[in-house]
């Protein structure tokens, strides 16, 4: 039973426009939710993060969305760049474990 | 954030054998995870591995097949025994420094192809 879930294996935006990566989840007891970036070859690097008890949390050009209600959080990045390619792992925090999704690779054309 | 290095980075192995992988962090953290990541899946918590103490394994791991030994605050190794091909996964070892809530910083992978 995946308690965490990245329903769209794969992205394509062009240069400029904005990105929208989505997650599921279903244990309504996660306390923190996290975004890793992965390159290929490299270990995932953290991005950005949101407690449970707020809905938004902005960083530069990414920003977390958190909807409790309906088990879903987001990640904006706008705008979006060549570099932003690669594959991005929504996880969330239970006690001190992470629970990873699946991923989502994220391609930014010119 | 912490720096954390991995040998080997790669590996094909015969079915049967043992791998030993070493995970090194530039600085003291109590807390260190091993992972795996099987082609097209996510990223599965093994274990934790506390320094002096028995490592915490997940429900589907057990000891006689990844055993964990964590003698200081700056290393750790996982081997992978009797090795098949269904252990073909990207292990990763991950540590948390405490500074920031839920942040673990992701050692680079070892690559392991048993044939």
């Amino acid at each position: 039973d995946q308690q965490v879930k990245q329903n769209s294996p794969s992205l394509s935006v062009q240069e400029g426009r904005i990105s929208i990566l989505n997650c599921d989840y279903t244990n309504s007891m996660f306390d923190y939710f996290l975004w890793y970036k992965k390159y290929p070859a490299e270990g995932p690097t953290f991005l950005i993060s949101i407690s449970s008890i707020k809905d938004k949390n902005e960083d530069g050009r990414f920003t977390v969305f958190l909807n409790k209600s309906a088990k879903h959080l987001s990640l904006h990045i706008v705008p979006s760049q060549p570099g932003d390619s690669a594959v991005y792992f929504c996880a969330a925090s239970d006690t001190d474990k992470l629970i990873f999704g699946t991923g989502t690779r994220l391609q930014v054309f010119p | 954030s912490a720096v954390i290095s991995q040998k080997p980075s790669r590996d094909i192995c015969q079915r049967g054998t043992s791998l030993t992988i070493q995970c090194q962090v530039d600085s003291q953290v109590t807390m260190m995870f091993w992972y795996r990541q099987q082609p097209g899946q996510s990223l599965t918590l093994i274990a934790t591995a506390n320094q002096g103490s028995e490592a915490t394994y997940e429900s589907g791991f057990v000891i006689d097949k990844f055993p964990i030994s964590r003698p200081n605050l700056t290393f750790s190794t996982l081997t992978v025994s009797n090795m098949s091909p269904e252990d073909s996964s990207i292990y990763l070892c991950s540590v948390y420094t405490g500074i920031a809530a839920y942040e673990q910083y992701f050692g680079p992978g070892t690559r392991l192809t048993v044939t």
